[in-house]
């Protein structure tokens, strides 16, 4: 039971540069989650998907773009990464919303 | 104004000691309150909820919610070093949840 995964675990982009963050969890959550944390911030929403086939805008959603692929994955795309985009990325799950499991981490830096 | 304050700290403590952790909020609708400890270079991981007013305790943990104050606490008995990390307070109304800045604690062996 791997929990919630996220991959790569490092990043770094040139501006201008695309990417996608996967995520997966094995806990047949059906709310998913992706945040970002800057120092002196903590964690602010980007975007959240209630179920499989849904997804919201959080507080933090320009620049971003989510896809929610099944129950099991959700990814995360910067079409034309900023400097702005710098930070920690993190992708949870969750049954109840106030219950949230992440993952690891990914840890992204753009120059 | 954030909705959630908390201070960032560092708090230090020697071993043993007792450990307060606060968070103040503006939003009365706020219902659940949440603590999340968060070892370096770690996801977040749940330590404890508590639903409306009242005290929660678990081991060494216990968390306060005072809805009238717009005060949460949680305190931790007989600390350890491995209980270094960043604690971070999170509350839920109707929507998405809200975080606090987190507070980085450090015991002192």
């Amino acid at each position: 039971n791997a929990g919630v995964t996220q991959t790569p675990k490092f990043q770094v982009l040139k501006t201008g540069q695309s990417m996608t963050l996967q995520c997966a969890q094995d806990m047949n959550h059906n709310s998913m989650y992706w945040y970002r944390q800057d120092p002196g911030m903590g964690l602010r929403l980007i975007y959240y998907s209630a179920s499989e086939g849904t997804t919201d805008k959080g507080e933090v959603p320009n620049g971003y773009n989510v896809s929610r692929l099944n129950k099991r994955e959700f990814s995360l795309r910067l079409e034309s990464a900023a400097p702005s985009q710098t930070s920690v990325y993190f992708c949870a799950s969750s049954r109840q919303s106030y219950e949230q499991y992440f993952g690891p981490g990914t840890r992204l830096t753009v120059t | 104004q954030k909705e959630v304050e908390q201070d960032p700290g560092p708090l230090s403590v020697p071993e043993g000691a007792i450990v307060s952790l606060n968070c103040t909020y503006s939003n009365s609708a706020f219902q659940y309150f949440m603590w999340y400890r968060q070892y370096s270079r770690k996801g977040p991981e749940l330590l404890m909820y508590t639903y409306s007013s009242g005290n929660k305790e678990d081991g060494r943990f216990t968390a306060q919610v005072d809805k009238s104050s717009k005060y949460i606490s949680l305190f931790i008995r007989d600390s350890q070093p491995s209980d270094s990390a960043t604690y971070l307070c999170a509350m839920k109304g109707n929507y998405q949840l809200i975080w606090g800045a987190g507070t980085k604690l450090i015991i002192k062996p």
